[in-house]
């Protein structure tokens, strides 16, 4: 069965921090896998996008990184800023189980920064 | 262009009322999705569209009824509907790699 686990649920840290988002998934065989930002009520940005042949990505603050053997993604912020406060959603499309592009999201890692 | 756009951004109805949310792209991707998220859960998929043609039914309830008009456009048509349905209503599109998301509708059923 396809999961996919984001921890922690929630996280509040000071404007300045850096800091490490962590994605984890049940089945090494993915597809590619996607990392959004959620305000609230509002739809999906995506923020990222690590094919399964990559091992990173990068833009601007923001640096994802990949580990397929392991299961897990990280989501680093650089220099965190209160504009950065959201959920961060991780989505991944597996290999298998995964016609015609469906994500399987994980719950979410709601941030805060505070000035 | 990167957008994918949703109409109404709000919409309150009834139980007994019929109405329609409406969804469009047009950076020519062939895959279309609904998805339903309620407050603090991650987006739940309800259908997907390849080719205007219905691949994916999530045994979502009869009540929701999709519709692709062409390949910029989907619909998703609403009857009956109960309180438990109010949610956000989002919807997205690829080109098998990146999905895009729209902004959403919210939905209020009384």
């Amino acid at each position: 069965k396809q999961e996919v686990t984001q921890i922690p649920a929630a996280l509040s840290v000071p404007e300045g921090e850096n800091l490490v988002l962590n994605c984890s998934f049940t089945d090494s065989a993915i597809y590619n896998l996607q990392w959004f930002r959620q305000d609230p009520g509002k739809g999906l940005t995506s923020l990222l996008l690590i094919q399964s042949s990559q091992r990173e990505q990068t833009s601007g603050r923001l640096n994802a990184s990949l580990d397929k053997s392991s299961g897990r993604s990280t989501l680093y912020i650089a220099a965190s800023q209160p504009g950065d406060s959201a959920t961060y959603l991780c989505a991944v499309r597996f290999t298998r189980g995964s016609t015609l592009g469906r994500l399987y999201f994980g719950r979410g890692t709601q941030l805060t920064v505070w000035p | 262009d990167t957008e994918v756009t949703q109409t109404p951004k709000h919409l309150v109805m009834g139980m007994t009322n019929k109405k329609s949310l409406k969804c469009e792209q047009h950076m020519g991707h062939r895959a279309m999705y609904w998805y339903k998220q309620k407050a603090k859960k991650p987006p739940e998929l309800m259908f997907v569209y390849s080719y205007e043609k219905l691949s994916i039914n999530e045994s979502v309830p009869s009540r929701f009824s999709p519709e692709c008009p062409n390949s910029s456009l989907l619909n998703l048509h609403l009857h009956a509907l109960q309180p438990e349905d109010s949610a956000l209503y989002l919807c997205a599109s690829s080109q098998y790699n990146e999905q895009f998301f729209g902004p959403g509708t919210r939905l209020t059923v009384l």
